[in-house]
Parts: structure tokens; sequence; C-alpha cells
């Protein structure tokens, strides 16, 4: 079974970058049978998908973020990272990693990280 | 865009039977799979079910899972409702490279 945990400081100034790693235990990154995505929950919020990378390092973003947005793979540190630029306070929320199958199914989460932009 | 369109907010007894919707705007519902997550206060989503009507191991019978291509719409249903089964509850499929989750549906169960 795959394990996923985010990591990252949790508080970021306004305007500046968002970097968040998730750290893939139990299988490889590089494995065709996963992509790997972000996802985030604003406080008292619903889910919104952020974005996902395949291994092959094919990307895809929510149109919404895309200019801001940036997913990469690690497979030497099994890794896959999240950067969000020019950030707000709207980008405060709870971060979480998954993995998604070919079904388009979120099949395993990380525990999910909380991250606060704040001067 | 796509998206998924759930009620706000669902309440029913104990042991009774809900059923939360998830429309979608346009195209067929039907065309790509449709998971539901259960979220409790302060934890991840966990899935209760996967493509379209299958549970995960360790998931109860009470919940299933349909789609009805007439209504674009696909819904939950937890039968034999506990008091446990109070929480966020979240549809989501795929479209046109775009993963897409609806708003949210909070069940309280009183």
């Amino acid at each position: 079974q795959l394990q996923l945990q985010e990591s990252g400081p949790g508080l970021v100034k306004p305007s500046e970058t968002l970097s968040l790693t998730c750290t893939v235990s139990g299988g490889s990154i590089s494995s065709s049978s996963y992509y790997w995505g972000w996802i985030r929950q604003p406080p008292g919020k619903g889910l919104e998908w952020i974005g996902s990378i395949y291994y092959s390092g094919s990307t895809y973003y929510n149109p919404s973020l895309k200019s801001r947005v940036t997913i990469s793979v690690d497979t030497s540190k099994n890794q896959f990272s999240l950067k969000l630029s020019s950030v707000t306070a709207a980008d405060t929320a709870v971060y979480y990693c998954a993995t998604i199958t070919d079904s388009s199914w979120l099949q395993y989460w990380g525990q999910g990280t909380l991250v606060t932009v704040s001067s | 865009n796509f998206m998924l369109t759930q009620p706000h907010s669902v309440s029913e007894s104990p042991g009774k039977t809900v059923t939360i919707s998830c429309t979608g705007s346009s195209g067929s519902i039907a065309s790509n799979y449709v998971q539901w997550y259960q979220q409790r206060p302060g934890s991840a989503p966990t899935t209760v079910i996967y493509e379209d009507n299958q549970r995960p191991s360790g998931v109860p019978d009470r919940f299933s899972g349909s789609i009805d291509s007439s209504s674009n719409s696909a819904s939950l249903t937890i039968s034999g409702l506990k008091t446990e089964d109070e929480a966020d509850y979240y549809c989501q499929s795929y479209d046109s490279s775009s993963w897409v989750f609806g708003g949210g549906t909070k069940l309280t169960v009183l």
C-alpha cells in the first residue's frame, strides 16, 4: 500500500512562492500505474484539484491556477513537488498530495499540510 | 469547464436511508468514472465509492453508488444511517484533462 507525506513551510509571505514536496513510500513514483496529484482545501471550504503529473513528466493543471503552478517529479528521491507562485491570502489552505489511477480515482492521500499565506 | 453540483447539506435520522446527488454540468457523466469521498473534520478524505459503484475494502455495503444518465447525475446512497456517517461527502470525476470535485455535501445524522 502506498503512503504519501507532504512537507514544506507552513507559512509563506504574500507574493512569494509556495513550495511543497510529497514523499512516496511503498512503491515507485516511476510506476506507470498512477498519476500523482495535488489538491487543496481552504479552511471551511471544499476540495480543489490543483494539478497532476504522470511519471513520464506530462503535466495537467487546473485552468484557474495554470499560470502560477508547476508540478515536477524527482524519481531519485521518489518525490513529486508543487510550486505555486505569487501567492495571496486566498491560497491559504490544507494541501494534499494523492495518487490517481487511470480511472481517475484518487486512491491514496497524504495527511495534508496547512499552508498559511501571511506577512 | 465541467462542473459537478451537489446539495450543500442533507440530514436524516439514524437507521434511515439518504441519497446525495452529484449532477454534471455538461456532456455525459457516464463518460468517466465517478468517485465519492468521505471527509471527517480534521482528516484527509477517504474513498467510499470508486468507479461509479465499487466499494473499497473495509467500506460497509450500506454505501452504494449509481449513475443516472437521464439526469446526468451520480448518486451516493447510505442506508441504515449511523451517527458515525456524519461527515462531508464529495463526488469527483474527470473531464478534458482535469480532475473535478463537487462542492461537497454536509451529511447530518440526527
